[in-house]
């Protein structure tokens, strides 16, 4: 079965400051990835997605993520955190096949201080 | 375009009582999927719809949870003799075809509290 890890419930950054949210994979097959956000009582939104075309995706915001097979990662980044980033942000992995249900991990709630 | 939507938004019942959810996918997906969001668990796929056929059911947690979907559009979630653990966020997701990799759209969700 396929899984994810995100490392970290909690992160807090400044303002301006890079965000990192970590995510790890355990797949036996080249997976697809998704990373999405959740704001305050909203559902989710996608903010990118790995399909095995380029491995360095970028997405909405100004996000982006690396997928590296070596390292089972899919790490998202965003060089300068706004207020506006503060939610929660889901790694999820989908089996190949035609049933493409998500498998989600634990989440990362970011908070941006000033 | 419109996006999921889902209904009602809240819903308080009391334990033992039965309760429906409605699901509204984007018009043209084919695909439609229930997920649950709660405290202890996390995000967790109850059920899979392709057209009106359930071909994945794995996540119903129990025999009181059922689904449908009529007309390969709006879907209900049943869940009967509700139990305070059934308390969570029932979210929606609907995607055009359900291939790996598909963009699954997520609707606001129906937070359910079980007393």
């Amino acid at each position: 079965a396929q899984s994810v890890t995100q490392l970290g419930s909690h992160v807090s950054v400044s303002e301006g400051a890079l965000v990192l949210l970590r995510c790890n994979y355990s797949s036996s097959v080249p997976p697809y990835l998704f990373w999405y956000v959740q704001y305050p009582n909203q559902g989710l939104q996608l903010l990118l997605k790995y399909t095995s075309a380029a491995t360095l995706v970028k997405g909405i915001n100004g996000f982006e993520a690396e997928f590296k097979k070596s390292e089972t990662s899919f790490h998202l980044t965003k060089p300068s955190a706004h207020m506006s980033d503060a939610a929660e942000y889901f790694c999820a992995v989908s089996e190949t096949g035609t049933a493409s249900k998500l498998t989600f991990g634990t989440g990362t709630r970011l908070q941006v201080t000033l | 375009g419109a996006g999921v939507s889902q209904s009602p938004s809240n819903k308080v019942t009391e334990k033992g009582k039965d309760v429906e959810l409605r699901c509204d996918p984007i018009s043209g997906h084919t695909a439609l999927y229930w997920y649950r969001q709660s405290l202890g668990q996390g995000l967790e796929f109850l059920i899979y719809f392709q057209g009106n056929s359930a071909p994945d059911k794995s996540g119903l947690p129990s025999d009181r949870f059922s689904a449908e979907r009529t007309g390969g559009s709006v879907s209900t979630l049943t869940i009967q003799r509700t139990q305070q653990e059934d308390s969570a966020v029932y979210l929606c997701a609907s995607s055009l075809g359900a291939s790996g990799g598909v963009t699954q759209y997520f609707g606001p969700g129906t937070r359910l509290t079980v007393l």
